[in-house]
């Protein structure tokens, strides 16, 4: 079984520009995920999707970040227009029911805004 | 406000001896906690569980003990190993009381197992 993969593995742009970080789940999990890990500081959550609706996005950080999952499949999150605290470790996860156990992430986006 | 915390960033142990890592949390609807263990350069996957309504699970060399009064947890590796040196993040749920399903971390202690 394919594990959740997440691209690019690594993104190096300007203050200002955008990004688009992509990740496509575990086929069949209907739950994903995104994290963000800025440096040395905790692992937060930004969103959940269930299918293709957003369940919680009460960690959303403001409107430069938009997340989208088209069709219940992959997921993508913009940033737009980044700005230097935005740097961080994406992490996307994806599980089949509500299950920590199921819980699998991805190996991350490593962001960097300069 | 951080409401999972992990005092310790960095902790080496001889290879045989156990290893505790430690965790602190101030929310007290977390129902539901877990230690992921990360390797560079990879996602954070999962090593072990415990519900609120217990105080201990073993697996292997891994337990993990739950303290609700002290609002603390630990993380004990016997006997430790090279291949355990990653860094381990606790994590919290508060699932049944609010019905959300995301994880409230730590920021991660770095295990050195010294061969």
């Amino acid at each position: 079984e394919a594990g959740v993969t997440q691209f690019p593995s690594h993104s190096v742009i300007e203050k200002g520009q955008t990004v688009t970080l992509r990740c496509d789940p575990i086929s069949g999990h209907d739950n994903l995920y995104w994290y963000r890990r800025v440096m040395g500081k905790e692992i937060k959550f930004l969103l959940h999707f269930v299918k293709e609706s957003k369940q919680d996005e009460s960690g959303m950080p403001n409107n430069r970040f938009l997340a989208e999952r088209t069709g219940g499949t992959y997921s993508t999150l913009k940033v737009q227009p980044a700005e230097l605290e935005d740097s961080g470790v994406y992490f996307c996860a994806s599980s089949q029911g509500t299950s920590y156990y199921g819980y699998t992430f991805g190996s991350g986006t490593r962001l960097t805004v300069v | 406000d951080q409401q999972v915390k992990q005092n310790s960033p960095s902790l080496s142990v001889q290879e045989g001896r156990i290893s505790i890592l430690n965790c602190d949390y101030t929310n007290s609807m977390f129902d539901y906690f877990l230690w992921y263990k990360k390797y560079p350069a990879e996602g954070p996957t999962f090593l072990i569980s415990i519900s609120s309504i217990k105080d201990k699970n073993e697996d292997g060399r891994f337990t993990v003990f739950l303290n609700k009064s002290a609002k603390h947890l630990s993380l004990h590796i016997v006997p430790s190993q090279p291949g355990d040196s990653a860094v381990y993040f606790c994590a919290a749920s508060a699932r049944v009381g609010t019905g959300a399903n995301n994880l409230f971390f730590g920021t991660g202690t770095r295990l050195t197992v010294i061969p």
